[in-house]
């Protein structure tokens, strides 16, 4: 099984908003990732978690908040969002550290900031 | 960093021939090249992945080509079919924990 489900699939958030992202693996990875993926572009690194540890920070505003409360759960916590942030974003996992070990994607979440 | 760059950025074949995605990469130490596919509305899927220790891997009617010394590898896909057309990223670590795709090629499949 190398499933990765992220929920909800889509959300629309007006500008003051809090809301939240999550993100399930249940294949014993022990990275996690989050992505933003914009229209035609490729996917862009925001965050790394290594055995539940934040190990990358792609310099991300403060407005969004990674948390990886379990080694199979991720979240994503949204707040004070611009339309810009407008996106898909894709949650990955991967076995452990490093980069040579195959990333298995979610299905994304169809973010609409208005 | 590594820089990964993807040619072409569109492609159209006739159903039944093949297609053919190639990336370079620019850092000579990269050991491992995952291809992902992505269609409308749904998450990269990977596809096929190569590791630097080996020049060539095939699965079915996709294959994967590595040349390390001009660092580029590329996608092969024989026998399109319809279920082809999707988004082809490569991609390359950039750092431990990270990889780097390159910019997408987006195919077609005429019927």
């Amino acid at each position: 099984d190398t499933e990765v489900t992220q929920t909800p699939k889509h959300l629309v958030m007006g500008m003051t908003n809090k809301k939240s992202l999550k993100c399930e693996q249940h294949m014993g990875h022990r990275a996690m990732y989050w992505y933003k993926q914009k229209a035609k572009k490729p996917p862009e690194l925001m965050f790394v978690y290594s055995y539940e540890k934040l190990s990358i920070n792609e310099s991300v505003p403060s407005r969004f908040s990674p948390e990886c409360p379990n080694s199979s759960l991720l979240n994503l916590h949204l707040h004070a969002l611009q339309p810009e942030d407008s996106a898909l974003y894709l949650c990955a996992s991967s076995q452990g550290r490093g980069s040579t070990y195959e990333q298995y994607f979610g299905p994304g979440t169809r973010l609409t900031v208005t | 960093g590594e820089n990964v760059e993807q040619h072409p950025s569109t492609l159209s074949v006739q159903e039944g021939d093949s297609a053919v995605i190639k990336c370079t990469y620019s850092d000579s130490a990269s050991n491992y090249f995952p291809w992902y596919k992505q269609e409308l509305g749904k998450g990269p899927q990977l596809i096929i992945d190569i590791r630097s220790n080996v020049g060539e891997k095939k699965d079915q009617r996709i294959a994967v080509t590595l040349n390390k010394t001009a660092k580029h590898f590329s996608l092969h896909i024989t026998e399109t079919q319809p279920e082809d057309s999707a988004v082809y990223f490569c991609a390359a670590p950039s750092s431990a924990s990270k990889i780097i795709f390159g910019s997408g090629t987006r195919l077609s499949i005429r019927p």
